[in-house]
């Protein structure tokens, strides 16, 4: 199976902190991967997409980063942290046919 | 870029009714639209997906339609259970997904 990791899955940091998320996938080579964001009670926005290891393209400017170290491994970054920064953030992977896409457990983050 | 209204926000059935959510789309290079339900604090699910070259397409209890020329697709569920309770979102695909703002289902027994 084609198994989607992400750490931590709760995050509580203060204004002005750094933040790493990372998610890892199991059981596909080279997928396209993808961050979201969601905020409580909205909708989905694409954050950072890869189709590649050091491919990344930004869909909102921001004060968050992505980086594809491995062709399994996507992470998320920021050097300080926002109060708009809160949300739940999703890692998601390509399927079998490119358009299709998963998304791993999430990791809640809230800023103080 | 792509836009995609939803609605209604919220829907509220008794168990058994059918229900259903409407989408529109804005960019007519979008080919690819699936659905996803997302349960309290939990991961958006892939329900069901459709693409341009099909107008219809079903499973058991959920179906999806897609008018191409009018560039809306929708959702329905048919004989709705107390579980089918949840969040659902469409989303519309050119180069990348692009989700509406979600419609709340509420079954109730």
């Amino acid at each position: 199976s084609q198994t989607i990791h992400q750490w931590p899955a709760t995050l509580v940091q203060p204004v002005g902190s750094p933040l790493s998320l990372e998610c890892t996938v199991e059981g596909t080579s080279n997928p396209n991967l993808y961050w979201y964001r969601q905020a409580a009670g909205r909708g989905l926005q694409l954050l950072f997409y890869s189709v590649g290891i050091g491919q990344i393209s930004s869909e909102v400017p921001q004060n968050l980063s992505a980086s594809r170290p491995q062709d399994r491994q996507f992470i998320l970054s920021s050097k300080k942290l926002l109060l708009s920064d809160s949300g739940f953030y999703l890692c998601a992977r390509g399927g079998a046919s490119t358009d299709t896409q998963y998304f791993g457990p999430g990791t809640r983050l809230t800023v103080l | 870029g792509e836009n995609v209204e939803q609605h209604p926000s919220t829907l509220s059935v008794q168990e058994g009714d059918s229900a259903v959510i409407k989408c529109t789309y804005s960019d007519s290079a979008s080919n690819y639209f699936p659905w996803y339900k997302q349960e309290l604090g939990k991961r958006p699910q892939l329900i069901i997906d459709i693409r341009s070259n099909v107008g219809e397409k079903k499973d058991q209890r959920i179906a999806v339609t897609l008018n191409k020329t009018a560039k809306h697709f929708s959702l329905h569920i048919t004989e709705t259970q107390p579980e089918d309770s949840a969040v659902y979102f469409c989303a519309a695909m050119d180069s990348t997904l692009t989700f509406g703002k979600g419609t709340m289902l509420l079954v109730s027994p």
